[in-house]
């Protein structure tokens, strides 16, 4: 059973801070995925890693991917109060089934 | 509409009563999911339809779920004999195709068991 875990759950920074959310999954997955979910809402697709070694970025959001520690990091750089939210990763094996992980709940502090 | 559409946003139902949740995918889309997602959980896995045809129902909680996708469009989740562990929000989500194709949320359901 494909099971994933993220840590920190709960993570609160100050503004202009820098940190690491880091994702562990336990078997082969094919793909892993980064969403934001804001409160209410739905989940917006952040980040697709396909590859071992994949490194993207998008603003102050940075995902990497490293298959044989099967392990994946987002690094938020210089904290803005607008990323405030719950992120998940999510993998994927075969089909296009997601497993997510429990989440980690941000808070940025003005 | 552009996105991936669910109704209704919020429903709450008496214990016992049968619901229907209703899904409108990306127009083209060819692969539709549901999620459960529990208050402070990340999004737990139901089941998948590919067209017309559901090809796993693994994730399912009970026999009181059901989901139809009848002509390879519009899917709705049943619920019947709701009970309080069934309180959550239910995500819908389509994909383009099979293979390597993000798929897209709705902004869910949340459904209230009391």
């Amino acid at each position: 059973e494909l099971k994933v875990e993220q840590n920190p759950l709960f993570l609160s920074m100050q503004e202009g801070k820098n940190y690491t959310i880091y994702c562990n999954y336990s078997t082969t997955s094919d793909r892993l995925y980064w969403y934001r979910q804001d409160p209410g809402k739905s989940l917006e697709s952040l980040f697709v890693l396909l590859s071992n070694g994949a490194v993207k970025q998008e603003g102050r959001l940075m995902a990497s991917l490293d298959t044989k520690a099967r392990l994946s990091t987002l690094h938020i750089t210089a904290a803005v109060h607008d990323l405030s939210a719950t992120y998940f990763c999510a993998v994927s094996f075969g089909n296009e089934k997601l497993t997510f992980g429990t989440g980690t709940r941000l808070t940025i502090i003005p | 509409g552009a996105g991936v559409s669910q109704s209704p946003r919020y429903k709450v139902a008496k214990r016992g009563q049968d619901v229907a949740l209703r899904c409108d995918p990306i127009s083209g889309h060819v692969s539709l999911f549901w999620y459960q997602q529990a208050l402070g959980q990340g999004p737990e896995f139901l089941t998948y339809f590919q067209n017309e045809a559901q090809l796993d129902k693994s994730g399912l909680p009970s026999d009181r779920f059901f989901a139809e996708r009848p002509e390879g469009s519009v899917s709705t989740l049943k619920i019947q004999r709701t009970q309080q562990e069934d309180s959550a929000v239910y995500l819908c989500a389509s994909s383009l195709a099979t293979g390597l194709t993000e798929a897209f949320f709705g902004q869910g359901t949340r459904l209230t068991v009391v």
